[in-house]
């Protein structure tokens, strides 16, 4: 299983931007990047994904660098409700199984 | 609405008393699988499976089996639980198909093994 490597926990302002950063430099071709969050006491619930090019949705926005090496969640404007940590994944094309590393614990101060 | 239901969300129990997690999912879904959660160690596989009467190990299966019986149900069955057992459990589901699909996961179930 290919691994990412994301640091251990980050502190945005509310209302503020949050770059969410994701290393994974061993990454296939077939790889998709996969982002999940697990809210307190919650399960995980998926918030992006992508392959190649930027992707954008309701709940964020997924940067992805030329090489595939890294990639970046961007959260446009924290809220406290997302205070949670957040995982990147790799996902084979047609796999389905999620290996979860640590995660970031995503901390905002109102 | 579409959901991963678990039952019982909290349960406490004792070394060796055989105990059922129920997982439902109401999407259609073929896949389903089970993660247990423990600090410092992440959310791990169980069990997964492909299809009804398909099920195969994920990566910590000891102590614990599945059926899939109807394919939105998908029981974890502790025969003769021990206290290392004690974590938190989630079941989720997805279609089977390309990558870009994702996963749903249900709400949790705690366990406490005495």
């Amino acid at each position: 299983d290919a691994k990412t490597t994301q640091p251990n926990s980050m502190e945005s302002n509310e209302e503020e931007p949050v770059h969410l950063p994701c290393n994974h430099s061993t990454i296939s071709g077939t790889d998709y990047i996969h982002w999940y969050r697990q809210l307190p006491s919650q399960g995980p619930e998926y918030v992006i994904h992508g392959l190649t090019s930027n992707v954008n949705n309701r709940m964020a926005s997924l940067a992805i660098a030329e090489d595939r090496k890294s990639s970046t969640l961007i959260l446009h404007r924290a809220t406290l409700r997302d205070a949670a940590v957040y995982y990147c994944i790799l996902k084979e094309e047609y796999g389905n199984k999620l290996v979860f590393g640590a995660g970031t614990i995503l901390r905002v101060k109102s | 609405e579409a959901q991963v239901t678990q039952n019982p969300r909290y349960l406490i129990t004792v070394t060796g008393k055989k105990l059922t997690v129920t997982c439902s999912q109401n999407m259609n879904h073929e896949y389903m699988s089970w993660y247990r959660q423990d600090p410092g160690l992440g959310l791990r596989q169980i069990y997964y499976s492909m299809n009804v009467e398909v099920t195969d190990k994920g990566d910590v299966p000891e102590g614990y089996k599945v059926s899939r019986k109807e394919k939105r149900n998908f029981p974890l069955i502790l025969e003769s639980p021990s206290p290392n057992q004690t974590s938190l459990y989630f079941c989720a589901s997805n279609i089977l198909g390309p990558s870009t699909d994702t996963q749903y996961f249900g709400p949790g179930t705690r366990l406490t093994v005495l």
